[in-house]
């Protein structure tokens, strides 16, 4: 058990939806990593956070978006979802910014019909 | 941009046995890590090793260890005495701080079958 908490772990959706993934970081982590992982395009990076802050933005596609709350737990919220949105969506912790490595979640597998 | 390459996209071995996975990376950075992570069937990503670039000591781990080339840029996996348990799929990744991130950016992953 990695210390990071995905909710929910399973999603199944139509096209046109909206969703929301939850992600808790590992106690006293303050950096939140969004990565997908999908067949055709492997893991890729999506966004990070720090301290509530946007910190780097990857391949995030316009339709969705994150937040990093005081708490320090995260939302990645995906909107007019498409049948290429399916995929395993992990998020990652790091107790900072620095090279410090990065734990990941069990992940939240999104299906979209 | 940074890349990482792993080309192999299967391996098998025995167990008990010792196999070795290949990861390349492409980067103009020179401080940098680098780490494999294990994905069981659980699909639940595991950190296996991390290498720090300016440490020219290879990282162990139990069982696990690397042989980092950095002039060749070239960090490969070592798993001794193979065990069942070790069947997963094994990604290469690369971190620096291309764009003020810490991202990491991953291999394709390879998939390793161990026998009985």
């Amino acid at each position: 058990d990695s210390g990071v908490t995905q909710t929910p772990k399973h999603l199944i959706t139509a096209t046109g939806q909206r969703v929301t993934l939850r992600c808790s970081p590992r106690s006293g982590d303050l950096s939140v990593y969004w990565y997908q992982q999908s067949l055709d395009q492997g893991l890729q990076f999506l966004i990070q956070y720090y301290n509530g802050e946007e910190r780097a933005k990857g391949n995030i596609l316009e339709r969705f978006s994150a937040q990093q709350f005081p708490d320090l737990h995260s939302e990645l919220n995906l909107s007019s979802l498409e049948l290429g949105d399916s995929a395993l969506y992990f998020c990652a912790s790091s107790s900072s910014w620095g090279f410090e490595t990065q734990y990941f979640g069990p992940g939240t597998r999104l299906l979209v019909l | 941009a940074q890349t990482v390459t792993q080309s192999q996209p299967e391996m098998s071995v025995q167990e008990a046995e010792t196999v070795t996975l290949s990861c390349t990376y492409d980067t103009s950075e020179s401080d940098y890590y680098l780490f494999w992570y294990k994905q069981p069937p659980s699909r639940q990503m595991i950190l296996v090793i991390r290498q720090e670039a300016y440490k020219q000591q290879n990282a162990t781990e139990n069982r696990f260890s690397v042989n980092f080339q950095k002039a060749a840029k070239s960090f490969s996996l070592k798993i001794s005495d193979s065990q069942l348990g070790d069947a997963a799929m094994y990604f290469c990744a690369y971190t620096g701080r291309q764009g003020g991130s810490e991202k990491l950016v991953f291999g394709k992953g390879m998939k390793l079958t161990v026998n009985p």
